[in-house]
């Protein structure tokens, strides 16, 4: 039981250049969550999906793209990397969105943009 | 809007002492959870409590307990006899029904256990 696991772990971008993040989950969760963290500040909302074939905006996902084929798997996608998207990515997932479930982290991805 | 407050950037504390971590939040929406985030330098999230706004007692995990004031919208965060293992950045985060079924989460406090 791997819980979510994220790839890559870093990453070095040139600006303009595209990425995809994966996130995986073996917990059988509805819920994914994709957050970033800059430095000295808590962690903001990107996209999240309540389900296989579902995705909504989070709080500040301009300049991503999700997708969310299989229940399993939550991709993040960066189509023009910018400076601005200097970060630590992380992937969180849970059995459902009622205010008590544990949201469960990935390991996290150091992006680096120049 | 949900938002979370955490005020002590940094805090430092001798082995063995107890800590509080200071957590307030602001939401309308009658339901919904506060939850505390452990992050070492490892950079890993790690789930140390949950409070729930309807829970009628103060949650308690181990070392970890959190001090529920509901009127005062506070959850605060107690660590009893710190350890060294204890350093790390602590995050406040709430999640309600409503909107974006998302965490807030607060900047922040990073705690010193000094030996």
């Amino acid at each position: 039981n791997a819980g979510v696991t994220q790839t890559p772990k870093f990453r070095v971008l040139k600006t303009g250049q595209s990425m995809t993040l994966l996130c995986a989950q073996d917990m059988n969760h509805e819920y994914m969550y994709w957050y970033r963290q800059d430095p000295g500040m808590g962690l903001r909302l990107i996209h999240y999906s309540v389900g296989e074939g579902t995705t909504a905006k989070g709080e500040v996902p301009d300049g991503y793209n999700v997708s969310r084929l299989k229940k399993q798997n939550f991709l993040l996608g960066l189509e023009s990397a910018a400076p601005s998207q200097t970060s630590v990515y992380f992937c969180a997932s849970s059995y459902g969105g009622s205010s008590y479930n544990e949201q469960f982290f990935g390991p996290g991805t150091r992006l680096t943009v120049l | 809007a949900q938002k979370i407050t955490q005020t002590q950037p940094g805090m430092f504390v001798q082995e063995k002492e107890a800590v509080t971590l200071d957590c307030t939040y602001d939401t309308s929406d009658p339901s919904y959870g506060l939850f505390w985030y452990k992050q070492p330098s490892s950079g890993e999230m790690i789930f140390l409590i949950y409070q729930g706004s309807y829970d009628q007692q103060n949650a308690t995990e181990g070392r970890y307990s959190l001090n529920f004031q509901k009127a005062r919208k506070s959850a605060n965060l107690v660590i009893s006899a710190s350890q060294l293992g204890d350093s790390a950045m602590y995050f406040c985060a709430m999640r309600i029904i409503q909107g974006a079924q998302k965490l807030v989460f607060g900047q922040g406090t990073r705690l010193t256990i000094n030996p």
